[in-house]
C-alpha cells in the first residue's frame, strides 16, 4: 500500500500569514499516459464532510479561493494557503488515487495563532 | 445540485450486520464510480471501498475485505454497503462520495451516517 505522511500534525498560523502543509508518499504516482499525478487535497471543517480543494496535485476545484494552491511532484507535495482567513480553520487531508487502497494522509489540524 | 444522502447507520452489537444506503440525485448516477470512506470518532479519513459505474469492478480495503460488500442499483440511483461481522473498530461515520473520472478525485460527499458497534 502507498503510505501518505503529512506534516505537521497541527499548525497554528496568524491571520493573513501563510500556512504550509506537506504530504509525502512512499512511492511516486505519476501516470505516464497522461502526465497527471493523482493526488488530491481535502478540507474538513468541524461537523462537515470533506470538501475537495485541489486535484492533480495542483489544480484548484471550481469555487475554491485562489489563496489555496497545491504543488509538488514525485513523492513530495504541498498545500499552501497564502493568507490565512478565519474560515480556513479545519483539518486538511491529502489522498492518492493512483492505486487502491486510496490512502489518505493522517490529517493536519490548522488553527489560528 | 448534486446530493448524496446516506442512511442505515445505528447501534449494532459486535458480530452483527448493517446495510448502508446512499441515495444520489442531481447527476447521472450510472455514469460515475462511487466510493465509501469512513472516519472513526476523532480520527482521520479511511478509504473503505469503491465500485465502477456498472458494478463490474470493485475494490476494498484489507480491513473490510470479506466482511463488507459494495453494490449499486443504477435504476434506483442508490449505492449500498453491506457490512457483516461488525467489530468495534468499524465504529465510524461512513461517507459515500462521487468519484470524478475527469479529475481523478472524489468531488462530492454526503453528510455521512454513524455506525456504532458496541455491546
Amino acid at each position: 500500500d502507498i503510505v501518505m505522511t503529512q506534516s505537521p500534525d497541527s499548525l497554528a498560523v496568524s491571520l493573513g500569514e501563510r500556512a504550509t502543509i506537506n504530504c509525502k508518499s512512499s512511492q511516486s504516482f505519476l501516470y505516464s499516459s497522461n502526465n497527471k499525478t493523482y493526488l488530491a487535497w481535502y478540507q474538513q471543517k468541524v461537523g462537515q464532510p470533506p470538501k475537495l480543494l485541489i486535484y492533480w496535485a495542483s489544480t484548484r476545484e471550481s469555487g475554491v479561493p485562489d489563496r489555496f494552491s497545491g504543488s509538488g511532484s514525485g513523492t513530495d507535495f504541498t498545500l499552501t494557503i497564502s493568507s490565512l482567513q478565519a474560515e480556513d480553520v479545519a483539518l486538511y487531508y491529502c489522498q492518492q488515487y493512483y492505486t487502491t487502497p486510496h490512502t489518505f494522509g493522517q490529517g493536519t489540524k490548522l488553527e489560528i495563532k | 445540485e448534486v446530493q448524496l444522502v446516506e442512511s442505515g447507520g445505528g447501534l449494532i452489537q459486535p458480530g452483527g450486520s448493517l446495510r448502508l444506503s446512499c441515495a444520489a440525485s442531481g447527476f447521472t448516477f450510472s455514469s460515475y464510480w462511487m466510493h465509501w470512506v469512513r472516519q472513526p470518532p476523532g480520527k482521520g479519513l479511511v478509504w473503505v471501498s469503491r465500485i465502477n459505474s456498472d458494478g463490474s469492478s470493485i475494490s476494498y480495503a484489507d480491513s473490510v475485505k470479506g466482511r463488507f460488500t459494495i453494490s449499486r442499483d443504477n435504476a434506483k440511483n442508490t449505492l449500498f454497503l453491506q457490512m457483516n461481522s461488525l467489530r468495534a473498530d468499524d465504529t465510524a461515520v461512513y461517507y459515500c462520495a462521487r468519484y470524478s473520472s475527469a479529475y481523478h478525485a472524489t468531488d462530492n460527499w454526503g453528510q455521512g451516517t454513524l455506525v456504532t458497534v458496541s455491546s
